[in-house]
């Protein structure tokens, strides 16, 4: 079955940069959608179709995508951002399934 | 505003049926290329896509979890229901329902959800 890949953790500190990638092999057909989660709390949707961020969401969050690898980048990180980022597509396979990465753990030190 | 709501039982028995429901607001569920995902989270662990229906009723299962789940909708009502058969401690979890938005556009398909519920804890035990 079709996966995605995810660090499990990135630490950084505040006003670093943080960058999180998410490999899959339909990625270079498929869109890709990356979630934010804080303890209990449901997932907010952070970046839409690779690099499209909804309105609402800091300009700080931004992705990118090249070839199998999509990445999402925090700019300026901020304590608020300490969460699990998951990443999520779908398989090429006919049947769009959709997937999820096994989740990042975001430390802000 | 977009609204979805997940409702259900709190606990059930092994070998029992979970029937969920998620009653959307917002949005209609005859909308083009719109429709609803749930998602489940066991405690500490991953989010796991289980199925998606979309405005055309097409449908789409977890290749795991195919032959216990089964998700329809009323469009009149604005809901969307997953029923899991013979449940299992190990189905102890959060479960989410989200509207999704499929389709291909530039060369590119895409399936991601933008608005989520709230959540439901389900817990599986006798």
């Amino acid at each position: 079955s079709y996966e995605l890949t995810q660090p499990p953790s990135v630490s950084v500190s505040p006003g670093q940069t943080a960058r999180i990638t998410c490999s899959g092999d339909a990625l270079p057909k498929q869109y890709a959608y990356w979630y934010q989660q804080k303890p209990g709390q449901a997932p907010v949707l952070v970046i839409y179709k690779d690099s499209e961020r909804p309105s609402g969401i800091p300009e700080r969050f931004s992705g990118s995508s090249s070839g199998t690898t999509v990445t999402l980048t925090i700019s300026g990180v901020q304590a608020e951002d300490e969460a699990d980022y998951y990443c999520q597509s779908a398989d090429s396979s006919g049947t769009y399934r959709v997937v999820f990465g096994g989740g990042t753990k975001l430390t802000v030190l | 505003q977009v609204t979805l709501k997940e409702s259900g039982p709190v606990l059930v028995k092994p070998t029992e049926t979970l029937t969920l429901t998620c009653t959307v607001s917002g949005f209609s569920l005859s909308n083009a290329r719109m429709g609803v995902s749930w998602i489940r989270q066991p405690p500490g662990k991953a989010l796991e896509w289980l199925a998606h229906i979309f405005s055309n009723d097409e449908k789409s299962y977890s290749t795991s979890l195919k032959s216990r789940l089964t998700i329809s909708k009323d469009t009149s009502k604005s809901q969307v229901v997953l029923t899991m058969t013979n449940m299992d401690p190990v189905d102890t979890a959060t479960y989410y329902c989200a509207r999704i938005r499929g389709g291909y556009v530039d060369y590119y398909y895409y399936y991601g959800m933008d608005v989520w519920g709230q959540g439901t804890t389900v817990t599986v035990s006798s």
